[in-house]
C-alpha cells in the first residue's frame, strides 16, 4: 500500500528565515504528487503539482517553490518565509485525473514568527 | 468545479448513525461526489466517492439522489474517534486536484 512520509512534524521559523519541507512516498512509482496549504481555521489550497522528476506546474503565485529531484520525493521551498507562509503544509499522491481518490500525507504544521 | 453546501456542525451520539447531507445543485453529469473526512491536526483521510449509484465501503455508504443534486453520507455506527470535520467535494475528472471548502464538524457524543 502507498505510504506518505512528512518532515518536520512541526517547525516554527522566524520571518525571512528559508524553508525546506520534504515529502518521501513508497509503495508506488511515477506518483503524481501534490502540495497542499492550510490556513487555520480554512479548507485546503492547491499550491504546486508534479507528475514526474523535475515537472513542477504551479497554481497559485506563492513566496514558495517546489522540486522534484527523484521519482518519490517532493520538496517544498522558500528563501524567505512570510508570516502568511504559515499553516498546515500537506503533501499528497493521486490521480493525474480519473475518478480515483487522492491519499494524504501527515502534514506539517509551520508557525513563522 | 460544483460548489457544495454542508452544515458547519452536527452532533451524533455515540454507537448511533451518522447522517451528512450535502448540496451540489449544479454538478454536471461527469463530476463525482467524493467524501474526505479531517480529525485534528493531521491530513485528509479518504472516505468513498461516487457517480450515479449508492456506493458503500467498509468506512460508511454514500447515498446520491436520483437527480444527483444533493448526496448523503451515512457512518452506520459512529464511534468517538469519528469526531472530525467531513468534506462533501464535487470534481470533474478532467481536474488534478481536489477543491476543498468548509466541511461539516461531526462531534459524536458518549
Amino acid at each position: 500500500s502507498q505510504t506518505i512520509h512528512q518532515w518536520p512534524a512541526t517547525l516554527v521559523q522566524p520571518v525571512g528565515s528559508p524553508l525546506s519541507l520534504e515529502c518521501t512516498v513508497e509503495g508506488t512509482s511515477n506518483p503524481n504528487l501534490y502540495w497542499y496549504r492550510q490556513a487555520a481555521g480554512r479548507g485546503l489550497q492547491l499550491l504546486f503539482y508534479s507528475v514526474g522528476i523535475g515537472q513542477i506546474s504551479s497554481e497559485v503565485p506563492q513566496n514558495l517553490s517546489a522540486s522534484r529531484p527523484q521519482d518519490r520525493q517532493f520538496i517544498l521551498s522558500s528563501k524567505k518565509l512570510l508570516l502568511s507562509d504559515s499553516g498546515f503544509y500537506l503533501c499528497a499522491l493521486g490521480p493525474w485525473r480519473g475518478a480515483r481518490e487522492q491519499y494524504f500525507g501527515p502534514g506539517t504544521r509551520l508557525t513563522v514568527t | 468545479d460544483a460548489k457544495t453546501t454542508q452544515p458547519t456542525s452536527m452532533d451524533c451520539a455515540e454507537g448511533r448513525a451518522a447522517n451528512l447531507p450535502c448540496n451540489h445543485s449544479t454538478i454536471s453529469g461527469n463530476e463525482y461526489v467524493y467524501w474526505y473526512r479531517q480529525i485534528h491536526s493531521q491530513g485528509p483521510q479518504y472516505i468513498i466517492h461516487g457517480l450515479k449509484n449508492n456506493e458503500t465501503n467498509e468506512m460508511a455508504s454514500l447515498i446520491i439522489t436520483e437527480d444527483r443534486k444533493s448526496s448523503t453520507l451515512i457512518l452506520p455506527h459512529a464511534t468517538l474517534r469519528d469526531t472530525a470535520v467531513y468534506y462533501c467535494i464535487v470534481r470533474d475528472t478532467g481536474r488534478r486536484a481536489l477543491t476543498f471548502g468548509s466541511g461539516t464538524r461531526l462531534q459524536v457524543q458518549p
